[in-house]
């Protein structure tokens, strides 16, 4: 199965901050690679897919950039309602693997 | 409205059986795959496998092979996790998801989770 780690497990940021989570396959996966959202007792909400594309409602100060085996998720200035636990996940093959999530705190 | 709507919660004992359910809506459910998801308490998110409803054809994740049932009844628009016997690792909320279109491809939309509680 091809693993996704992503990076750093939390982060602590101010609204108004710009920041950026790392996401890396252990083998090539292209461009095959989505973003989602989770907030505490919901469902996760995809965020970006194809790497870079945004899903339609998603706001503009999100970005995702990257190819291969090294992507980035981008909050370009942190809202209060962006606090969250982000995750990547590869869709090469049809084995789907999500990292391990990245927790998203207030500082 | 595309939405995926999930079963309620469960308590069960380890040994018992059990079928938890997600029903689409606003969509051509045979066109999509269904993935299912399981989301440890405190943990990540793990994909457990995925069924296309058109034909019942499944995926299963090597983790979950063997452990977990995956179906579906397109007459009524609902795929089905299932087992046979329960154990209290299995404990779990349980996320149903629509693929979209291609046959690897980002999960869409989500149902709202079906929390399962394992205890003796």
């Amino acid at each position: 199965d091809i693993q996704m780690t992503q990076s750093p497990s939390t982060l602590s940021a101010s609204v108004g901050d710009r920041v950026t989570i790392t996401c890396r396959a252990s083998q090539s996966i292209s461009s095959w690679l989505a973003w989602y959202q989770q907030k505490p007792g919901k469902a996760p909400k995809l965020l970006i897919y194809k790497a870079s594309t945004l899903e339609s409602g998603v706001p503009l100060r999100f970005s995702g950039s990257g190819s291969g085996t090294e992507f980035t998720l981008t909050i370009s200035s942190l809202q209060p309602d962006d606090f969250a636990t982000y995750y990547c996940q590869q869709y090469n093959s049809y084995v789907y693997t999500f990292g391990q999530g990245t927790k998203l705190e207030i500082k | 409205e595309v939405q995926l709507v999930q079963s309620g919660a469960e308590v069960k004992k380890p040994g018992e059986s059990l079928r938890i359910s997600c029903k689409g809506s606003g969509y051509s459910f045979i066109s999509y795959w269904i993935n299912w998801v399981r989301q440890m308490p405190g943990k990540g998110l793990e994909w457990m496998g995925r069924i296309d409803p058109s034909d019942s054809y499944t995926n299963y994740s090597p983790s979950f092979q063997g452990h977990v049932t995956i179906s579906s009844d397109k007459s009524i628009s609902t795929a089905y996790l299932q087992w046979s016997s329960l154990e209290a690792s299995d404990t779990a909320i349980y996320y149903c998801a629509k693929q979209s279109g291609s046959y690897v491809d980002r999960l869409d939309i989500w149902g709202q989770g079906t929390m399962v509680t394992v205890s003796s």
